[in-house]
């Protein structure tokens, strides 16, 4: 089945620097990445996804890419600011199946 | 419009006891996933039912979980002989239609403690 690694698994920036979170998946049929935002005992957060025909997607101080040849995607956050301080999941699905394979998540703090 | 809802919030059982984890997925959505998620790690895909049926169960830990949605929309998930080794938060999704590439929504999650 897939495997989705990810890393860092924390992460502490200065607030205005930007933070980067990679991911790596094996299942070369994965086709959808999503990212989730999570504060502490809150409901996982879609931030951005991308599907597997785009290489990159912007959203404001949001981006991903995503590289097909080389099972990795990645998250970018510019600008950071304190409540961009979560745990962040990155996962990947296939198109014979819908469950989403998360990362272990990486817990990124933004000190003022 | 309403989010995934679930309930309990909090759930403390005894070794060995049953329990029963709702879940309301957003209205007219009508895929809708379990997983679940252990502290410190990324939710854990548990099954997923499109309209009543189970499509993909493959997540189950073992016969102890089972799952039902009868009416195509709330969902049940079952816990029998609860173990302290099921202890872990209880997340729900839904979305639009079943897909690999549609978004998933989630429920703020039920806490399960098996003492």
């Amino acid at each position: 089945g897939e495997n989705v690694e990810q890393h860092p698994s924390t992460l502490s920036v200065q607030e205005g620097d930007s933070a980067v979170i990679k991911c790596t998946y094996s299942d070369s049929a994965s086709n959808y990445f999503p990212w989730y935002k999570q504060e502490l005992g809150k409901r996982p957060q879609l931030i951005i996804d991308i599907r597997s025909n785009v290489g990159e997607k912007k959203d404001q101080r949001i981006a991903v890419t995503l590289n097909k040849t080389a099972k990795h995607f990645s998250l970018h956050i510019t600008e950071t600011q304190p409540e961009d301080s979560a745990v962040y999941f990155c996962a990947a699905s296939i198109d014979s199946g819908y469950a989403l394979n998360f990362g272990k998540g990486t817990s990124l703090l933004v000190t003022p | 419009g309403a989010g995934v809802s679930q309930t309990p919030s909090n759930k403390v059982t005894e070794k060995g006891k049953y329990v029963e984890l709702r879940c309301d997925p957003i209205s007219g959505h009508t895929a809708l996933y379990w997983y679940r998620q252990s502290l410190g790690q990324g939710p854990e895909f548990l099954i997923y039912f499109q309209g009543t049926g189970a499509a993909d169960d493959s997540g189950l830990p073992n016969d102890r979980f089972f799952a039902v949605r009868p009416e195509g929309s709330v969902s049940t998930l079952k816990i029998q002989r609860t173990e302290r080794g099921d202890s872990a938060v209880y997340l729900c999704a839904s979305s639009r239609v079943a897909g690999a590439q549609e978004t998933q929504y989630f429920g703020p999650g039920t806490r399960l403690l098996v003492l």
